[in-house]
């Protein structure tokens, strides 16, 4: 079965470390892009960044480079999104997602499949 | 960043109903314009893409047109799983960014 699989749910304090997964099956991870979303009630869903497992090549948001680290072990078919240093409002719904491009008249860049979710919470 | 504008932010709807869904961009885009579902404590799904292709498995009830800033989703004969929330999403420009969504639930 194609599926992206997350880890579990976090409380963490403010200042606290944190690195989350996402685990693929059904499709060849080295060969795909894996995004991460935040969902947020007050900002909605905002794409942070997409990685490509096959080379560790990023592209991050401006709005979160800096603070959050993505990476991926081919070995184990899994990304991760990583805080050195977790603040107050990094609390949210982080999605990973794998980004496919279909060929048409344009080239269109779509988030297909997507993982269950992992709700971070962040509280002194 | 590109910013996207949906409205309404929330509309009621019958089971049988047509209801249609707008987006507008901040600059033009194209046709690179996506719709995604979703349902609540689920994962967004992917509807359509380049503006008004049907992702493979979504019904026919689904359908979308537009191109440059103003983009339409339109849903015929709602059934009882087509009440959630719908976002769009431009891919022209990164960052990619959405709109803040609209929910439909039921009248």
């Amino acid at each position: 079965e194609v599926r992206l699989v997350q880890s579990g749910a976090e409380l963490k304090k403010p200042g606290e470390s944190l690195r989350i997964s996402c685990k693929s099956s059904g499709f060849t991870f080295s060969r795909s892009w894996i995004a991460w979303v935040r969902q947020t009630p007050g900002k909605g869903l905002e794409w942070m960044g997409t990685i490509d497992p096959g080379d560790a090549s990023t592209s991050q948001s401006p709005s979160f480079q800096g603070h959050v680290t993505f990476s991926a072990d081919k070995s184990l078919d899994t990304a991760f999104l990583q805080w050195d240093t977790l603040r107050a409002s990094d609390a949210g719904i982080y999605y990973c997602a794998r980004l496919t491009h279909y060929f048409g008249s344009e080239t269109y860049y779509v988030f297909d499949l997507w993982g269950q979710g992992t709700a971070v919470a962040v509280s002194p | 960043d590109i910013q996207v504008t949906q409205s309404p932010s929330s509309l009621s709807a019958s089971v049988g109903d047509r209801v249609t869904i707008t987006c507008r961009t901040s600059q033009t885009i194209g046709r690179l314009l996506n719709w995604y579902q979703q349902k609540p404590g689920q994962a967004p799904n992917l509807l359509i893409y380049g503006a008004s292709l049907l992702q493979t498995g979504v019904s026919s009830r689904f359908s979308a047109s537009g191109s440059g800033t103003t983009f339409t989703l339109t849903i015929t004969s709602l059934q009882p799983d087509d009440f959630a929330t719908y976002f769009c999403q431009q891919s022209h420009l990164s960052p990619w960014t959405f709109g803040l969504g609209t929910r439909l639930d039921l009248k």
